[in-house]
């Protein structure tokens, strides 16, 4: 199986809104509706912060939002702060019963 | 309150065979939907899922991995066991054990994770 496609970047202005994308295929994304977000600072240990394609962990801002369309799914970020600059990673169950992460995206608050 | 922590050698020899293990606390894996996945990242690297290991013995893992992983379980410790063999420098990266719930396939609780250098 093939990592999931981010892009691997992504920048924006405080209070702004971005999107991160992730591109998979009709075996993982596209068959199943458990896509996962994360998060992850330098040196910590990722933070789950969407799962099945839409829903937050309890206490988890509503900042962060998850959406999916066909085999590709979206993390949205509004309201960026200094505080979201990290990288972050979406992830799939897959046909085969195994998981795939995405290729990670570092988002940059300017 | 669930929490996980992963032990084992920090380096390891090319060729070798590593062994990992995850002591959890705060559920059990004799419970029918809990299970133990394992992901690595390389320094600076992406986050790459390794193996799973359901409550009822079923195990999946890493299609590109699957020859030289493994993964078991002590339910009487409330561990389980991840080996690779024949390591490779490649193979270098902090390994995470992480916790599975009832019907999700995602992970919300993770061990503080264990750099493994292969050297």
């Amino acid at each position: 199986q093939s990592a999931l496609t981010q892009p691997a970047s992504v920048s924006g202005s405080p209070g702004q809104s971005i999107t991160i994308s992730c591109t998979g295929s009709g075996s993982d994304i596209g068959h199943y509706n458990y896509v996962s977000w994360y998060q992850q600072h330098p040196g910590k240990v990722p933070k789950l912060i969407i799962y099945g394609v839409t829903y937050r962990p309890s206490g988890l801002s509503s900042r962060f939002s998850g959406s999916k369309s066909g085999s590709s799914a979206s993390l949205t970020i509004s309201g960026l702060l200094a505080e979201d600059e990290a990288d972050y990673y979406c992830c799939s169950y897959t046909t085969s019963g195994t998981l795939v992460f995405g290729t990670g995206t570092r988002v940059s608050v300017l | 309150q669930i929490t996980l922590k992963e032990s084992g050698p920090r380096l390891v020899e090319p060729t070798q065979t590593l062994t990992l293990t995850c002591s959890f606390s705060g559920f059990s894996l004799t419970t029918e939907g809990m299970g133990v996945g394992w992901v690595r990242q390389p320094p600076g690297k992406a986050l790459e899922w390794l193996a799973l290991i359901y409550w009822n013995g079923n195990t999946y893992y890493s299609p590109s991995l699957k020859s030289r992983l493994s993964i078991t379980k002590d339910t009487s410790k409330n561990q389980v066991v991840l080996t690779l063999t024949n390591m490779d420098p490649v193979d270098t990266a902090t390994y995470y054990c992480a916790h599975r719930d009832f019907g999700e396939y995602h992970f919300e609780y993770w061990g503080q994770g264990t750099l493994v250098t292969v050297s």
